[in-house]
């Protein structure tokens, strides 16, 4: 049962190009809805979070677009730079035990 | 603040042992979460602890697999008598409340021969 699908599988972007991953939930439960990023060898990290009352939530480069009605989430990578090359995963929280259910993740590389 | 700690980062274990995985979370956690990774498939909700509490395991599987968080010491996750499908890297996440950010170990790869 996968509640939150995502997509691509793989994202190539050239340096300084604009990087969008999407995903799509289920459960009109969830209400928090968090981007993580995993480099090799590490555990994920919380990069940016949005929560169904806005439809736009921007921190630096990234910016999270919500859409509810459609039940859709996207992250954007402004100006992408070989750093950011990683594992994306896109995350929703919410329901009876309120646990944090995963994407499948996109893997990023960024092209000097 | 120390992150969260997870031992051993690496484990190899022959078909039909035991592994046990321990998992600190950060100090003033007391929500611990175990999921499992494997390539290409993400990260697999497996259960979700609170102290000496199993909140939510519906990723479990149903045999072989156990998991607790006691009062005192680690979280352990522990799989009996593992098989090849086990090989997978598993994570440890802890948090102040059950909402919100989860803040993740290294992870423990385990491998089955």
């Amino acid at each position: 049962q996968q509640q939150v699908k995502q997509s691509p599988q793989s994202l190539i972007v050239q340096k300084g190009g604009i990087s969008i991953i999407n995903c799509a939930y289920e459960n009109t439960a969830f209400d928090y809805f968090p981007w993580y990023q995993q480099f090799p060898g590490k555990g994920p990290a919380l990069l940016i979070a949005i929560r169904p009352d806005v439809s736009e939530k921007k921190e630096g480069r990234f910016t999270i677009s919500f859409n509810k009605s459609a039940k859709q989430f996207s992250l954007h990578i402004m100006d992408s730079q070989p750093g950011d090359s990683a594992t994306y995963f896109c995350a929703a929280q919410g329901g009876a035990t309120n646990k944090l259910i995963f994407g499948t993740g996109t893997l990023l590389a960024v092209q000097p | 603040n120390a992150g969260v700690m997870q031992n051993p980062r690496h484990l190899v274990r022959r078909r039909g042992q035991e592994a046990r995985l321990r998992c600190s979370p950060m100090k003033g956690h007391s929500h611990v979460y175990w999921y499992r990774q494997l390539p290409e498939e993400g990260l697999k909700f497996m259960v979700y602890l609170q102290k000496e509490n199993i909140i939510d395991e519906s990723g479990m599987p149903k045999e072989r697999f156990s998991a607790e968080f006691p009062k005192e010491g680690p979280s352990i996750l522990r799989i009996q008598q593992v098989v090849r499908g086990d090989s997978a890297a598993y994570f440890c996440a802890s948090s102040p409340l059950n909402t919100g950010e989860l803040f993740f170990g290294e992870g423990s790869r385990l491998t089955v021969l």
